[in-house]
């Protein structure tokens, strides 16, 4: 089983809303990360979590918060959202850092379309 | 530092001819290369990767990239474009030790009947 699993697929909120966006993979990847992804453009990385700690977070405002609960989950909660905000939020995971090669190649979920009005 | 460079944002070929895409990359260390698909409103999707070994790397749905360490190229050819290929192409360079994966900015494959 390859697969990562994003929920919800579609959401809209208001900038004064609290919502959460969600990832599950089950294969035993160690590695598990947050991208945000605009229009016509590659994805940019936000967090990377790795043995559930926090490892990269590439300068991502206060109004994104992640978590890792476990090695399966990861959230993204978002609080007093802009706009500008509204993309595609793209979850990955990956193998843990002594799987060699492996390690480097990501296996991505469908996404979550966040609209802010 | 890493970055990857794709040649042309948009290319069309009709259906059944050579489809090739091209990513140019930069690196201080040996890469690792990926080409990703990505279809309207999915996720990215591995096609191939490159990390060690053979430099020509078959991949899924008929695709496959060499790669060239003297040219810093890792281009991505199919021989018969088939409708169901028009999505956005990302190439892509990380290192053997980190997280981060280097995108391309991406190329949109059209498909003409």
């Amino acid at each position: 089983d390859t697969e990562v699993t994003q929920t919800p697929k579609h959401l809209v909120m208001g900038m004064t809303n609290k919502k959460s966006l969600k990832c599950e993979q089950h294969m035993g990847h160690r590695a598990m990360y947050w991208y945000k992804q605009k229009a016509k453009k590659p994805p940019e990385l936000m967090f990377v979590y790795s043995y559930e700690k926090l490892s990269i977070n590439e300068s991502v405002p206060s109004r994104f918060s992640p978590e890792c609960p476990n090695s399966s989950l990861l959230n993204l909660h978002l609080h007093a959202l802009q706009p500008e905000d509204s993309a595609l939020y793209l979850c990955a995971s990956s193998q843990p850092a002594s799987g060699g090669a492996a390690k480097n190649i990501q296996y991505f979920g469908a996404g979550t379309r966040l609209s802010v009005l | 530092a890493q970055s990857v460079t794709q040649l042309g944002s948009h290319v069309s070929v009709s259906e059944g001819a050579l489809v090739l895409l091209r990513c140019n990359y930069s690196s201080s260390v040996p890469p690792y290369l990926f080409w990703y698909v990505q279809y309207p409103n999915q996720g990215l999707h591995l096609l191939l990767k490159y990390t060690t070994g053979a430099t020509l790397v078959k991949g899924i749905n008929g695709f496959e990239a060499e790669f060239k360490k003297s040219e810093t190229s890792f281009h991505l050819t199919k021989p018969s474009a088939h409708m169901s290929d028009a999505a956005e192409y990302f190439c892509a360079v990380s290192n053997t030790g980190g997280f981060k994966t280097i995108f391309g900015a991406g190329t949109r494959l059209f498909v003409k009947a």
